[in-house]
């Protein structure tokens, strides 16, 4: 059971923008600036596209794109293009004994 | 580049022991970094079991530290999880990966393994 939560699902066209929320609580994301997300492919591993709320991993597209206000946190994706069409998972740090928790995931649909 | 990969059984039975190794390469575990184990399952997702650090020094989600035991072997540039007293509720994909960060114990891991799909069944 996750201590994040992200709708199970969203969708889009191509071209269009799409943004996935990640609602943690004040011991989480709201006390740290510490927000990951990950892209999966089926039958893939996860791969980071954002840490640290904003930042991008070198190789990552500048399509997407992170935030925060308060409790929650969001990724945006510009653009939507068929590729992009995968599983998302937020994730926090949550202090030095639970470490890291992740959110159920969003699966992304490109229409 | 680093590379990480998952080896050991894919088929434990119910009250056993769960062994997987994680063997590195392009990167020496003696250089650095924490070094991560995360499963993931239908049921309860992506779930981070614990990181271990060249020194052996290891941090476990509170969840599974009553079980789970990493260890570090620096000689072969791998590291090893094994889960004690499986059930079906262990039967999950288990991942390696590394953190972005060399100072981060759990957060942000940005280099994984394919996963290892382990079955807990008789």
């Amino acid at each position: 059971q996750s201590a994040l939560t992200q709708p199970a699902s969203v969708s889009g066209s191509p071209g269009q923008s799409i943004t996935i929320s990640c609602t943690g609580t004040i011991t989480d994301v709201g006390r740290y600036n510490y927000v990951s997300w990950y892209q999966q492919h089926p039958g893939k591993a996860p791969k980071l596209l954002i840490y640290d709320v904003y930042n991008r991993p070198s190789g990552v597209s500048t399509r997407f794109s992170g935030s925060k206000s308060g409790n929650t946190a969001s990724l945006t994706i510009s653009g939507l293009q068929a590729e992009d069409e995968a599983d998302y998972y937020c994730s926090s740090y949550t202090g030095t004994t639970n470490f890291e928790v992740f959110g159920p995931g969003t699966k992304v649909t490109v229409l | 580049q680093v590379q990480l990969q998952e080896s050991g059984p894919g088929l434990v039975k119910p009250s056993e022991t769960l062994s997987l190794t994680c063997s590195v390469s392009g990167y020496s575990i003696s250089s650095g970094y924490y070094w991560g184990w995360i499963r993931q399952s239908p049921v309860t997702g992506l779930e981070w079991i614990g990181s271990v650090y060249r020194s052996g020094s290891a941090y476990y989600s509170p969840s599974l530290r009553s079980r789970v035991t990493i260890s570090v072997d620096t000689s072969k540039n791998q590291f090893s999880l094994t889960v004690n007293s499986v059930t079906a509720a262990d039967t999950a994909v288990y991942y390696c990966a590394r953190p972005t960060r060399a100072a981060s114990v759990a957060m942000a891991f940005d280099n994984w393994g394919q996963g290892a799909l382990v079955t807990v069944s008789s």
